[in-house]
């Protein structure tokens, strides 16, 4: 059975910095892409960044691009999101997904992200 | 980006209903969309892929289909298991974007 865990959230001020963690089992992790995407309360989902196989090659959306790194672990089966120069519109449930052509086909059950003063 | 317009932002619909979402893409997507449930405090769960294949283990009364920039999720007789947020998302191109969800509930 394929799963997802994150680790990692909580409460960050404006400006300092965090980092998820996303454990995963039940599948050969290291033959897939890897992606985390977020959801601001009430709101939408937005893609956060993708990594790929090897961890060679990353992308990212103009919003967190510099500021947020992803990173993976392949003999750990781990996956990472270090966030930077963290701002209040970074306030999201974080999950982390499996990233087929087709879409993102497993996620975790979520970790919450507040930055707050 | 692709911008991914989706409708309507609510329905309520009776058991037994068919209901249909419909997504419009900012520019032609090759039928590279998904579909995605989302039930209240879950995490979203993939339905449907390449616009109208079923993703393992949904249920037949989803279907999806369109071609171009239209694209559109049907469910063919509403169950109490359907209630949730539904949204579309292309990966045709990079960034992978979403609609903005379908808040589906029961009449």
């Amino acid at each position: 059975e394929v799963q997802l865990v994150e680790s990692g959230g909580g409460l960050v001020q404006p400006g300092r910095s965090l980092k998820l963690s996303c454990a995963a089992s039940g599948f050969t992790f290291s033959n897939y892409y890897m992606a985390w995407v977020r959801q601001a309360p009430k709101k939408g989902l937005e893609w956060v960044a993708t990594i790929s196989t090897s961890g060679s090659r990353t992308y990212y959306p103009d919003s967190v691009k510099g500021r947020f790194t992803i990173s993976r672990d392949n003999a750990k089966s781990s996956l990472y999101l270090q966030m930077n120069s963290l701002k209040s519109e970074d306030t999201a449930t974080y999950y982390c997904a499996r990233q087929l052509i087709r879409g993102f086909d497993y996620w975790g059950q979520g970790v919450m992200v507040t930055v707050s003063s | 980006d692709i911008q991914m317009t989706q409708s309507p932002a609510s329905l309520s619909a009776s058991l037994g209903e068919t209901v249909s979402i419909e997504c419009l893409a900012s520019e032609g997507i090759s039928n590279d969309l998904a579909w995605y449930q989302q039930k209240s405090g879950k995490s979203p769960q993939l339905l449907i892929y390449a616009a109208s294949r079923l993703q393992d283990g949904v249920p037949s009364r989803f279907s999806g289909s369109g071609s171009g920039t239209r694209y559109s999720l049907k469910i063919s007789g509403m169950q109490p298991e359907d209630e949730a947020d539904y949204f579309c998302q292309q990966s045709y191109k990079y960034p992978p974007t979403f609609g903005s969800g379908t808040k589906l509930e029961i009449k």
